[in-house]
């Protein structure tokens, strides 16, 4: 599986937008992006996912570079329910198992 | 909207002893999963389950684990012989189809004392 890269932490304020990067410069053609998160060691909670469009839910966005080798999520309003450690993971079409990294601490302040 | 479901929410034992933790995946889903999560470490894959059969298992995975599904609608991780670093938070998933997006359940906390 390719590795992500994502800063440790991020602070944004409340109701503004929260963009939080990832760097995966060794995806493959046939690996989506997918984000999850974790609040306070509930389940980790899916938020979006992506092959090479960016893409748009009721709980985010995520944009994907043409090159595919880096991605943003977007929370477009951060309220302080979205204070999360935030994953960001790429995996096979056909693979199983997600293979989870440290992912980025967002902090939202009021 | 459907979720996973995990029980008990929180389990306490004496090391040595067996435990099983018991998880509802969601219900057309066939593929099931099993993932834990040291405090303060990263969430690592244990095992997946499809077709009442394991289709890929982690290191940590050794003989002191065992899944099964026993019925219809539950699955379930053994550990025979806790130890003191099994402690964790054991989290289940399951999805619909292998390329499908996993949905996870709330967590077990063990704590082996």
């Amino acid at each position: 599986d390719a590795k992500t890269t994502q800063p440790p932490s991020m602070d944004c304020a409340e109701g503004r937008a929260a963009n939080l990067p990832c760097n995966h410069s060794t995806i493959s053609g046939n690996e989506y992006v997918y984000w999850y998160r974790q609040i306070h060691s509930q389940g980790p909670q899916y938020i979006i996912h992506g092959l090479k469009n960016n893409e748009t839910n009721e709980m985010a966005s995520l944009i994907i570079t043409e090159d595919r080798k880096s991605s943003t999520l977007i929370l477009p309003h951060a309220t302080l329910r979205d204070t999360a450690v935030y994953y960001c993971i790429v995996r096979v079409q056909y693979g199983n198992k997600l293979v989870f990294g440290a992912g980025t601490i967002l902090r939202v302040k009021s | 909207e459907p979720e996973v479901t995990q029980t008990p929410s929180h389990q306490v034992t004496q090391m040595g002893q067996e435990v099983i933790l018991r998880c509802v995946p969601i219900s057309n889903h066939l593929y099931f999963y099993w993932y834990r999560q040291i405090l303060g470490q990263k969430v690592e894959f244990l095992v997946s389950f499809y077709n009442n059969e394991i289709s890929e298992k982690s290191e940590i995975f050794d003989d002191q684990f065992s899944v099964e599904r026993p019925d219809g609608s539950n699955f379930t991780l053994k550990i025979r012989s806790t130890k003191l670093e099994d402690s964790a938070m054991y989290f289940c998933a399951s999805n619909r189809g292998a390329q499908e997006t996993q949905y996870f359940g709330p967590g077990t906390r063990l704590l082996v004392l």
